[in-house]
């Protein structure tokens, strides 16, 4: 079945630091792949999606590149804030479900938290 | 633009009792919709999912149920709480015809005494 591994956190950085939080993924066929965030307390917010091999997603200053070779779609920001502190949700889509496969279920890495201190 | 909301947000419930969280989603017709659990410290489980109204698939054997009574409605029930039940509820949706991205509501946090 499709799997997602995270790297093991908590990551701890100080401000302006450079990021990268390692995801690598086991499917079959070709899913989208996606990071989520999800603050203390709130629900889950989409963060950037890429949807075929070599595709960068990004926002925020957050980039993440599609690696069919590899199996790989790793987090990555070039300064961070206070403000990123978080855990980091990888996750792939996978086709199933009632009609056919109009349904779309994720599959979810574990998490990483991450700690920005000033 | 679509929201969605969970309500209560914060449930404190003893053993044995009934259970239901609601879930809406505005501004989108006939979504599919989802409930999650993420337990303390660990990651996201599906628990059901929904492709319309009266249609409910099941991902893991447990006490609880899922029903939608109405297109943007998705509610959580159990009749009786266990321990185990305790933890972080998310609801998400996602539009339907092969669009793969679920956006999620704020959560529900329920401990179970």
């Amino acid at each position: 079945g499709n799997s997602v591994t995270q790297m093991e956190g908590p990551v701890t950085l100080s401000e302006e630091a450079f990021l990268t939080i390692n995801c690598t993924y086991t499917a079959t066929g070709y899913p989208s792949l996606f990071w989520y965030v999800q603050y203390p307390g709130e629900g889950l917010q989409l963060l950037l999606k890429a949807t075929k091999a070599d595709d960068k997603g990004s926002n925020k200053g957050f980039e993440a590149t599609y690696r069919k070779e590899t199996t790989s779609f790793h987090l990555e920001k070039g300064s961070v804030q206070v403000s990123d502190s978080a855990v980091y949700f990888c996750a792939l889509s996978d086709k199933g479900g009632i009609r056919g496969g109009s349904n779309y279920k994720l599959t979810f890495g574990k998490g990483t938290l991450l700690t920005v201190n000033p | 633009s679509q929201t969605i909301h969970q309500w209560p947000a914060t449930l404190v419930q003893p053993v044995g009792s009934p259970l239901s969280l609601e879930c809406t989603v505005e501004g989108t017709s006939n979504p599919n919709l989802y409930w999650y659990r993420q337990a303390a410290g660990r990651g996201l489980q599906l628990l059901f999912y929904s492709v319309g109204i009266g249609q409910i698939s099941s991902e893991v054997p447990q006490n609880l149920s899922a029903s939608r009574p109405q297109d943007r409605q998705f509610i959580l029930s159990s009749k009786k709480l266990l321990l185990s039940d305790s933890g972080f509820y998310l609801c998400a949706w996602s539009l339907g015809a092969g669009e793969d991205t679920q956006y999620f509501g704020p959560g529900t946090r329920l401990t179970v005494l």
